[in-house]
């Protein structure tokens, strides 16, 4: 069965610190993989998706995602964080041609001043 | 993307009673996903409704207890039914569209249940 991992429950960052959030998948087959955000008291949004081509991809507000094949990683950076990047992120996971997403934990930022 | 509109936002409901989420989308979409978030938790996908057909329910799901209605193309309801607290959770559903399975989600609904 797919399942997804991240592994840090809980990150703390002081403005301008670099962010990198690991996720890790579990499937055998092709996968399409994603970034979801979500600010507080906001619902869900897309952050970034990758499908295939260059496993290194770009999402909204100044965040990227590298897709290690050889790893099933899928690690979220972005280099310089800002206070509303506040939030919490999940990694999820499809597998090519069926609709189910497998989520993982969760991982809650907070970005302090 | 799509603007997805779930009501209620939030309620608290007694045990043994039943609530009926709605989400109303602004456009038309074959899937239509119904999640649960409980407490520290993740989303767990609950069932996927399809317009025309029954809804397909993951393991740990059963239609008694979340019946689903899809009626058209724009709206699902999903009910949760004989409450109990357990089932406090944030409740959401999405929609896919486009390639790639992408899914968009509602706001979610917040139950608590005494």
């Amino acid at each position: 069965a797919q399942s997804v991992s991240q592994h840090n429950h809980h990150v703390i960052l002081s403005e301008a610190a670099s962010l990198e959030l690991g996720c890790n998948y579990s499937y055998g087959g092709t996968v399409n993989l994603f970034w979801y955000v979500q600010y507080p008291g906001q619902h869900l949004q897309l952050l970034l998706k990758y499908f295939s081509g260059d496993p290194l991809v770009k999402g909204i507000k100044g965040f990227e995602a590298e897709f290690i094949k050889s790893k099933f990683s899928f690690n979220l950076r972005k280099p310089s964080v800002q206070w509303s990047d506040t939030a919490e992120y999940f990694c999820a996971v499809n597998a090519r041609g069926y609709n189910k997403l497998i989520f993982g934990a969760g991982t809650r930022l907070a970005v302090h001043p | 993307s799509a603007v997805i509109s779930q009501k209620p936002s939030r309620d608290i409901c007694q045990r043994g009673t039943s609530l009926t989420i709605q989400c109303q989308v602004d456009s038309q979409v074959t899937m239509m996903f119904w999640y649960r978030q409980q407490p520290g938790q993740s989303l767990t996908l609950i069932a996927t409704a399809n317009q025309g057909s029954e809804a397909t329910y993951e393991s740990g799901f059963v239609i008694d207890k979340f019946p689903i209605s899809r009626p058209n193309l724009t709206f699902s309801t999903l009910t949760v039914s004989n409450m109990s607290p357990e089932d406090s959770s944030i409740y959401l559903c999405s929609v896919e569209l486009g390639i790639g399975n992408i899914q968009y989600f509602g706001a979610g609904t917040r139950l608590s249940v005494l």
